[in-house]
């Protein structure tokens, strides 16, 4: 089983800074099938990115996601208020699929 | 518009059953991999367990593996999750979520997610 560890646990930052958020795979994700989802306090997940680059539909491109192998980064441009929240990466080319423990981007 | 709407949850004592349903629509139910994600209270996601569009291959996560049972009726567009000896540690909110491939195989990569039910396993 792949562990998909992300860093920081936590990143407190001012809305219009920049964010960059780490997740590191055990072993070789194959072909890219990483995937980043966000999600705020009672709500889904929501799917931003996946193909480790490609933007899910509808998601705003300050939202950008790059690395390839065992180590990947989502990077939030300048962060809008309604973007803090937690966020979490996730491996689909090995099985089982595994999350990584989440990075909670917090108001500075 | 894409819906699912979870329903099922509630409390159960450990040793229980339970079975949750997800009730889709906004999209062609047999052309897709459903799965189901929990959460812990408090913790990260976990996938638990999947299936293909026909219903005809199963995956489970080896925590629940023997316990839980996935299965859908692509007639009323429904997935259900039976989920027996229900332990403590099977205390989450439980997601279902589609695939986002259309093919009916499992890819493993959800683009909608309901809003989850909660499942608490006490005595």
């Amino acid at each position: 089983e792949i562990v998909l560890t992300q860093s920081p646990g936590t990143l407190s930052l001012s809305p219009g800074e920049r964010a960059t958020l780490s997740c590191r795979a055990s072993q070789s994700v194959s072909s890219s099938y990483l995937a980043w989802f966000q999600q705020k306090p009672g709500q889904a997940p929501r799917l931003l990115i996946y193909g480790a680059s490609s933007r899910a539909t509808g998601i705003p491109d300050r939202f950008s996601g790059s690395g390839s192998g065992a180590d990947f980064t989502l990077t939030i441009s300048r962060l809008e208020p309604e973007d803090f929240a937690v966020y979490y990466c996730q491996q689909y080319g090995s099985s089982p699929n595994t999350f990584g423990g989440g990075t909670k981007v917090e108001i500075k | 518009e894409v819906q699912l709407v979870e329903s099922g949850g509630g409390l159960v004592q450990p040793g229980g059953s339970l079975r949750l349903s997800c009730a889709a629509s906004g999209f062609s139910f047999t052309g897709y991999a459903m799965s189901w994600v929990r959460q812990a209270p408090g913790k990260g996601l976990e996938w638990v367990s999947a299936i293909s569009g026909s219903g005809g291959s199963t995956y489970y996560a080896d925590s629940v593996k023997g316990r839980f049972t996935i299965s859908r009726d692509n007639a009323k567009n429904t997935l259900y999750l039976q989920m027996n000896s229900l332990r403590a540690e099977d205390t989450a909110v439980y997601y279902c979520a589609k695939d986002k491939v259309y093919s009916g195989n499992y890819y493993a990569l959800c683009d909608y997610w309901g809003q989850g039910t909660l499942v608490t396993v006490s005595s």
